[in-house]
C-alpha cells in the first residue's frame, strides 16, 4: 500500500535559523497537504499542492511539490518560537490520505 | 459553527471492554475519517467514509468498527479494547469536490488509555 516517509523526525534549531522537512511517497500522489500540530493540539491545515513542480509561499514558509508528484518539502526561513510544533505531510491517492510520521520542531530563543 | 466535535476527550478502559468514540461535524462534509496518533508514528488512518452508508478500511482497521448512517456522524467502535489501542484518536472531515476539497478539518482528539 501507499507509504509516506518524512524526515527528519526531530529538528532543534536556534531562533533565526532555517528549517526544512522532507516528505517522500512510495506512489504518485494526486495532491499533498501540509499540517501543523502545536503541542497538545490537533493538526491544522497549512497548504495543499496539486500540480507537478508547484511552489507556494506563505510568509516565511515555502512549500514544494516534486516534478514526479512523489515528494515534497517545507522550508521555514528564519524560524521563530511561534513555529514550534510538529509538521506533517499528507499524501492523497484517491480517497486514501496517508500521513508522514511528522517532524517535531523545537526552537531555542 | 462547531466544526468537528469529538467526545469523550479522555477515557480509561479495562482490557476487553467496549466503547464508542463519537464524532460529529456540522459543515456538511461528505468525507469523514478516523486516525490514531502514536509517538513517532504520525497519524495512521483507521477507517474512512465518503458519504452516508459508505465506509472503507484504512491502514490499521483491525479491532475497530465504523458506521455512517448520517452525513453528520461517524462513530468509531472498539469491540474489545486492548492495551495496544492506547492512543490519541482524531476524527477529521472534508469536502470531496470543489473549492477546499480534501482539506481535512480535525477534531480536538480523544485520548484513550486501555489498562
Amino acid at each position: 500500500g501507499q507509504q509516506v516517509m518524512q524526515i527528519p523526525q526531530y529538528q532543534h534549531v536556534q531562533e533565526g535559523e532555517d528549517f526544512t522537512t522532507y516528505c517522500n511517497s512510495s506512489t504518485t500522489l494526486s495532491n499533498i497537504q501540509w499540517y501543523k500540530q502545536r503541542p497538545g493540539g490537533h493538526p491544522v491545515f497549512l497548504i495543499q499542492l496539486v500540480k507537478s513542480g508547484e511552489v507556494k509561499k506563505q510568509k516565511r514558509l515555502t512549500f514544494q511539490f516534486g516534478e514526479a508528484k512523489k515528494n515534497s518539502s517545507l522550508h521555514i526561513t528564519a524560524t521563530q518560537t511561534t513555529d514550534v510544533g510538529t509538521y506533517f505531510c499528507a499524501g492523497q491517492n484517491n480517497n486514501d490520505m496517508r500521513f508522514g510520521a511528522g517532524t517535531r520542531l523545537t526552537v531555542k530563543p | 459553527n462547531a466544526g468537528v466535535t469529538q467526545t469523550p476527550k479522555f477515557q480509561v478502559l479495562k482490557t476487553g471492554q467496549s466503547m464508542t468514540l463519537q464524532c460529529a461535524q456540522d459543515m456538511n462534509h461528505e468525507y469523514m475519517s478516523w486516525y490514531r496518533q502514536d509517538p513517532g508514528m504520525g497519524l495512521r488512518l483507521i477507517h474512512y467514509s465518503v458519504g452516508a452508508g459508505i465506509t472503507d478500511q484504512g491502514e490499521v482497521p483491525n479491532g475497530y468498527n465504523v458506521s455512517r448512517s448520517t452525513t453528520e456522524d461517524f462513530p468509531l467502535r472498539l469491540l474489545s479494547a486492548a492495551p495496544s489501542q492506547t492512543s490519541v484518536y482524531f476524527c477529521a472531515s472534508s469536502y470531496s469536490g470543489g473549492a477546499g476539497a480534501n482539506v481535512l478539518t480535525f477534531g480536538a482528539g480523544s485520548r484513550l488509555t486501555v489498562l
